[in-house]
């Protein structure tokens, strides 16, 4: 069984405040990424990391931002939310051991802004 | 342009008969598939994978074929179970470093 959390689960808040949204993982894995979904639709790439101090900006244009302190901690920050940044957001892990192998997700934490 | 497509929406199924969900894509580049399963407000779990060395991976109830030449996929649910019923993603990978990329799902509803 994957640990990887995310908090808070739910998150209502109102136009132009800045919120974060915390991912951590107790496996140690190098690798950890943010998604955001929305029903019906894929999950698309919006950061992601290859170990403390690296990050990079997914596939899809995001106004959020990350870092990446401490291995296990991942968190995404936007500065100033809006209705536009409604969405379920799910962060992931991976390891480094295997070439192949799965990406494990949290529960995702899911984004109404107001 | 979407790298992974499942084009199929939805898909009701009999308990106890034979689920098959269907994927396709497009860059040659990805070696590594993976079928993810996602109930409602929660993360997506991981089912079952295959490289592209092989044509078949089997795990119980699930097994996922491979058609390099046709770049499709599909996973057989057999048999198929009320719990079953979820969201289906299909996803790729064009090597371990790669993030993966994920097609729109595909509602299961398995009826008793």
């Amino acid at each position: 069984e994957a640990d990887i959390y995310q908090t808070p689960r739910y998150l209502v808040i109102g136009t132009g405040k800045k919120i974060t949204l915390e991912c951590s993982q107790t496996m140690g894995h190098d690798k950890m990424y943010w998604y955001q979904q929305d029903p019906g639709m894929e999950l698309h790439l919006i950061h992601y990391s290859y170990g403390v101090n690296s990050t990079e900006k997914g596939d899809l244009s995001s106004e959020s931002t990350v870092s990446r302190i401490r291995t296990e901690h991942f968190p995404l920050t936007l500065e100033s939310a809006r209705p536009s940044h409604t969405s379920q957001y799910l962060c992931a892990s991976k390891s480094d051991r295997l070439y192949y192998n799965e990406q494990f997700f949290g529960p995702g934490t899911r984004l109404t802004v107001l | 342009d979407q790298q992974v497509k499942q084009n199929s929406p939805s898909l009701s199924v009999q308990e106890g008969r034979i689920s098959i969900l269907n994927c396709d894509y497009t860059n040659s580049m990805f070696d590594y598939f993976l079928w993810y399963k996602k109930y409602p407000a929660e993360g997506p779990t991981f089912l079952i994978s295959i490289s592209s060395i092989k044509d078949k991976n089997e795990d119980g109830r699930f097994t996922v074929f491979l058609n390099k030449s046709a770049k499709h996929l599909s996973l057989h649910i057999v048999p198929s179970q009320p719990g079953d019923s979820a969201v289906y993603f299909c996803a790729a990978s064009a090597g371990g470093n790669t993030p993966l990329v994920f097609g729109k799902g595909t509602r299961l509803s398995v009826i008793a």
